[in-house]
């Protein structure tokens, strides 16, 4: 079984500001991790991913993720934030379990962008 | 990159009708779909779980005979809000599975937002 923790439901921040937005996760098996952005009454979209390799991921809009095995962490960083990144943020874990796959989110954490 | 379509966005009905919601994949194929649902300021909760051909899995406490899903293609998937109550209102969020790819990556749609009066 897998479970995921978001460390902050809400991290409001200045404008052109570093952010980053805190995941740790607890699974019995292998997983792949993901951050996905969801603006006002939209969909979720994807934002990064960790499938294998290299630790440091890199995903749209200047956002970049570390997984982390030994600390089971998966911290989402933008070194310069903008208004326009305001939008809920979801980690989530997905790892193959009896009868599949099976995809965990966290609670979401809220960005808000400050001018 | 991989599209899903959820149709309609917005829909309002009177309390007692039913309401369909649409999910489609539009250049992959999906053996697998899921259906969410989401209150304000939370997470998606995960109602069902849909296969192509085969009867949904409900997570516990999802009324099976409340929310209809049917799965008939490896392309679309559809909600049925039956006899809808204003408790019913919510967002609701579909997501599939590209039947291609091994990594558990989801797709979403763009949600559909159910007001009951």
């Amino acid at each position: 079984a897998q479970s995921v923790t978001q460390l902050d439901s809400q991290v409001p921040v200045f404008e052109e500001a570093p952010v980053e937005l805190r995941c740790n996760y607890s699974s019995s098996v292998s997983v792949y991790l993901f951050w996905y952005v969801q603006y006002p009454n939209q969909g979720l979209q994807l934002l990064l991913k960790y499938l294998s390799g290299s630790t440091l991921v890199k995903g749209i809009n200047g956002f970049e993720a570390e997984f982390n095995k030994s600390q089971t962490s998966f911290h989402l960083r933008k070194p310069s934030v903008h208004i326009s990144d305001t939008a809920e943020y979801f980690c989530a874990v997905s790892g193959l379990n009896t009868g599949g796959f099976k995809t965990i989110f966290g609670a979401g954490t809220r960005l808000f962008v400050k001018a | 990159g991989a599209v899903v379509s959820q149709h309609p966005s917005w829909v309002i009905c009177k309390s007692g009708t039913s309401v369909k919601i649409e999910c489609r994949s539009l250049d992959f194929q999906a053996t697998t779909m899921f259906w969410y649902r989401q209150f304000p300021k939370q997470s998606l909760m995960l109602m069902a779980t849909s296969n192509e051909g085969s009867k949904a899995t409900y997570e516990q406490g999802v009324e099976k005979d409340k929310f209809l899903i049917n799965h008939a293609s490896l392309t679309l998937s559809t909600l049925t809000v039956t006899s809808a109550h204003p408790e019913d209102s919510s967002f609701y969020i579909c997501s599939a599975r590209d039947r291609a790819t091994s990594t558990g990556e989801l797709f979403f749609g763009e949600g559909s937002r159910l007001t009951v009066l």
